[in-house]
């Protein structure tokens, strides 16, 4: 089974809009994290947002949000007020374990986005 | 703070060579580790190495190999290249709760 499920292959959106990019995972370890990358045509992978599998409220880190609702095995992003330069890959990536001693991310398969002008 | 930084950016290879990657972590941090990121797979994890052990380790073929350096600096290393590892490698350096990337080396096998 995956273990971080991404639907949206691709998105459309107008700037200055909100969008919410889909993730979904599956583990069975209470204790986990979750994170999401943003990957532009350059390659690298810019840190956005990470929630801990404990942690009780949503992330925020300035437009970026996360929407985790636990029951669900959902952590959606969701960025505010898009920009053109919003324009990029973006991953969802878990963590299973305690917070130190095992670093494998296991990613999902990406969203690429696209901002309108 | 300066960022993970990864050397070569850029390599051409034949089949059959050898090729040795290069990272070097954010000025702190003890463990590092690689992915491979193709388009058929994806993003998959490599190994992890923290204080010049490796402590984790993904479903790779012993061709893949890499070392940590006191220093934190780590490399890997894959023998006898295959067309299939055509990719960009990236490397990550663990903070306090995540993983920072540097920004990659494409390795393209001819």
């Amino acid at each position: 089974a995956q273990k971080i499920t991404q639907t949206q292959p691709g998105m459309f959106v107008q700037e200055k809009e909100a969008v919410t990019l889909d993730c979904t995972y599956d583990t069975s370890d209470p204790s986990y994290g979750l994170f999401w990358y943003k990957q532009p045509s350059s390659g690298e992978m810019i840190f956005l947002i990470y929630q801990g599998s404990y942690d009780q409220q949503n992330a925020t880190e300035g437009r970026y949000s996360l929407n985790f609702q636990k029951a669900r095995k959902s952590a959606n992003l969701v960025i505010s007020a898009s920009q053109l330069g919003d324009s990029a890959m973006y991953f969802c990536a878990m963590r299973e374990g305690p917070n130190f001693g095992n670093e494998k991310l296991t990613f999902g398969t990406g969203t690429r986005l696209t901002i309108i002008p | 703070k300066a960022g993970v930084t990864q050397t070569p950016r850029y390599l051409i290879k034949t089949r059959g060579q050898q090729v040795t990657l290069s990272c070097s972590p954010i000025s702190g941090h003890r463990s590092v580790s690689w992915y491979q990121q193709t388009p058929g797979q994806g993003l998959q994890f490599l190994f992890e190495y923290f204080s010049e052990t490796q402590r984790n380790k993904g479903n790779f073929p012993g061709r893949f190999s890499g070392r940590q350096f006191s220093n934190s600096r780590s490399e890997m290393n894959v023998s006898t290249l295959e067309l299939g590892d055509s990719a960009l490698y990236l490397c990550a350096s663990r903070g306090q709760e995540t993983q920072y990337f540097g920004p990659g080396t494409r390795l393209l096998v001819l």
